[in-house]
């Protein structure tokens, strides 16, 4: 297993442009996170997803959205970014965790800077 | 508003000493405590996930403490070593919210000098 993958792991977009977070994870973990670090604060939650076809809202979702089209992959798609967005981004999984009960597997993280 | 509070903010000791980190969370409606560590450049690693009252969990020279009544947890490091630098990262989750939602602390930034 190579774990939770994300691509790129820095980007520079323009305000407006669009842009998809890629991420992957062959531990076949039904649940999937994103997450967003600003600077001097904790990760934040911005969706999820419990399963294939199945997503919610996290904490921060506004200017976000994400698809779950396999068990594999939960991209991140951004449509018109602003700089409020700059960040650096992490993807997570864990196996069945309703609750937070099991640990998460973290990617490497996306540096975005929004210009 | 939940909030988890990490302290020290930022810490630095000299290689061999030990140390020992607070994470304080909301205490009605725990159901689990989360530790990670984040090496600069890399992904945060987790080191234990406890969920029942007076947990104690071990690993190597980390050791960790839960008490869900006050609502707090310790992580020690016995005799840190230079590859021991990196940020602690404790997070919480509970009963009625969101699913899988980790609501985690600002971190714990530990620097070891050799």
């Amino acid at each position: 297993n190579t774990g939770v993958t994300q691509t790129p792991k820095f980007r520079i977009l323009k305000i407006g442009q669009s842009m998809t977070l890629q991420c992957t994870q062959d531990m076949n973990h039904n649940y999937m996170y994103w997450y967003r670090q600003d600077p001097g604060m904790g990760l934040k939650l911005i969706y999820y997803s419990v399963g294939a076809g199945i997503t919610d809202k996290g904490e921060v979702p506004n200017g976000y959205n994400v698809s779950r089209s396999t068990t594999e992959d939960f991209p991140l798609r951004l449509e018109l970014a602003a700089p409020s967005q700059t960040s650096v981004y992490f993807c997570a999984s864990s196996y069945s965790s309703g609750l937070g009960g099991t640990e998460a597997f973290f990617g490497q993280g996306t540096r975005l800077t929004v210009v | 508003i939940l909030n988890v509070e990490q302290s020290p903010q930022s810490l630095h000791v000299q290689e061999g000493d030990s140390t020992n980190f607070t994470c304080s969370f909301p205490s009605s409606n725990f159901y689990a405590l989360h530790w990670y560590r984040w090496e600069t450049a890399k992904s945060p690693e987790a080191l234990f996930v406890m969920t029942l009252n007076g947990d104690e969990k071990k690993k190597g020279r980390i050791s960790a403490t839960l008490n869900t009544k006050e609502g707090y947890s310790y992580l020690y490091i016995k005799g840190s070593q230079p590859e021991d630098s990196a940020t602690y990262l404790c997070a919480f989750s509970r009963y009625g919210g969101s699913q899988g939602n980790l609501i985690f602390g600002k971190g714990t930034k530990l620097s070891v000098k050799p």
